[in-house]
């Protein structure tokens, strides 16, 4: 049972260009939200971040939209570049849990 | 700040054999985390520690698997006896607090 899923496996976009990455959930106890980035051979590392207070969170390059009743975010990405292929996790918690839940994780590939 | 540190970063074995994974978290942080990714399910909780003491360990497969945080400074994850179906990778995160987790490089296990 995936409480979180990300049901692209794998994108390509040209340099440039805005890659959308997405997400959904089933649980309505969450209401802490983060994006991870994955290389091959090193571990995840935090990206970006919103809280359920919030409706989107936004850092350089990186914006996160959470639409809470559609229990939907996304990570747009503008402009893309080729440093950005990579594997990108989702993951929820919620306040009555320590734990982070991950979806399965999209493999972006940004080309020339 | 070395980050968290796992060793080793790759394991070849056969089956039948016990396998011991080792992760050194980030001084000064209070949770640690075992996680498991394969290509199906992403990246799985196996088990969470808090100030050494396993909180949540229900995402531990089987009987076959244990793990251990003697002190703030290692743990270690075991799994005796190993089966083919546990080759993943196996990555150990901590934190301060729960929700903010540096994940380490990983471990690649083969069980052949």
């Amino acid at each position: 049972d995936q409480q979180v899923k990300q049901n692209s496996p794998s994108l390509s976009v040209q340099e440039g260009r805005i890659s959308i990455l997405n997400c959904d959930y089933t649980n309505s106890m969450f209401d802490y939200f983060l994006w991870y980035k994955k290389y091959p051979a090193e571990g995840p590392t935090f990206l970006i971040s919103i809280s359920s207070i919030k409706d989107k969170n936004e850092d350089g390059r990186f914006t996160v939209f959470l639409n809470k009743s559609a229990k939907h975010l996304s990570l747009h990405i503008v402009p893309s570049q080729p440093g950005d292929s990579a594997v990108y996790f989702c993951a929820a918690s919620g306040t009555n849990t320590d734990k982070l839940i991950f979806g399965t994780g999209t493999r972006l590939q940004v080309f020339p | 700040d070395a980050g968290v540190i796992q060793s080793p970063r790759h394991e070849v074995t056969e089956m039948g054999q016990e396998v011991t994974l080792r992760c050194k978290p980030i001084s000064g942080h209070d949770y640690l985390f075992w996680y498991r990714q394969t290509m199906m399910r992403g990246l799985e909780l196996l088990i969470y520690f808090n100030n050494n003491v396993p909180i949540d360990d229900s995402g531990m497969p089987e009987d076959r698997f244990s793990a251990k945080m003697p002190n703030a400074s290692f743990s270690t994850l075991k799994i005796q006896p190993s089966e083919p179906r546990d080759s993943a990778v196996y990555f150990c995160a901590s934190s301060s607090g729960s929700r903010g987790q540096f994940f380490g490089p990983g471990t690649r296990l083969t069980v052949l």
